[in-house]
């Protein structure tokens, strides 16, 4: 049971080049959710899927567009790198029924040349 | 956007001593308050998630308290040991599914 999976791990990119973060569960959980950590900031929210066919901006969308593809899967694009992008992004998904935990992949580690 | 803040930052305690940090949120529109244990280079993992007023949980040597109308929750871990070391988040919920995260307390363990 994988839990929820990210790739890459790790990515290095040059300012305004395009990247996908794929992230993929396999729970059945229909929430899913992208984040941000930057030191000192905590977990950011970036967008969100409430349900498959549905997204939604949490508090830091800009330079970010995402896709839900199915129900297992909700992948994070940034069209443009900026150095500001630089962080570690982690994937999570939710049961939304009830009140549970979300469950995060192990990240992945971007850098912003 | 609705602060959930996270007291200390960071803190160093003795192995065998114990422990604990507070969360507080705004009390209104509460719907959850979640921990989640994390360690270096790893993924959040959820502790507990805590609805009631009132509400205690453990899991182990680790317990957490709620109180809503107040708008905190305190995490206690008894007789720490060098496993502990983490960053502790916690997160709420305000009326949706969104979660608003703190930014956490390092916990280091002093052998």
């Amino acid at each position: 049971n994988a839990g929820v999976t990210q790739t890459p791990k790790f990515q290095v990119l040059k300012t305004g080049q395009s990247m996908t973060l794929q992230c993929a569960q396999d729970m059945n959980h229909n929430s899913m959710y992208w984040y941000r950590q930057d030191p000192g900031m905590g977990l950011r929210l970036i967008y969100y899927s409430a349900s498959e066919g549905t997204t939604d901006k949490g508090e830091v969308p800009n330079g970010y567009n995402v896709s839900r593809l199915n129900k297992r899967e909700f992948s994070l694009r940034l069209e443009s790198a900026a150095p500001s992008q630089t962080s570690v992004y982690f994937c999570a998904s939710h049961e939304a029924r009830g009140y549970q935990p979300q469950h995060f992949g192990d990240g992945t580690r971007l850098s912003i040349l | 956007i609705l602060n959930v803040e996270q007291s200390p930052q960071s803190l160093h305690v003795q192995e065998g001593d114990s422990t604990n940090f507070t969360c507080s949120f705004p009390s209104s529109n509460f719907y959850a308050l979640h921990w989640y244990r994390w360690e270096t280079a790893k993924s959040p993992e959820a502790l507990f998630v805590m609805t009631l007023n009132g509400d205690e949980k453990k899991k182990g040597r680790i317990s957490a308290t709620l109180n809503t109308k107040e708008g905190y929750s305190y995490l206690y871990i008894k007789g720490s040991q060098p496993e502990d070391s983490a960053t502790y988040l916690c997160a709420s919920n305000f009326g949706n599914e969104k979660l608003t995260f703190g930014t956490g307390t390092r916990l280091t363990i002093i052998p």
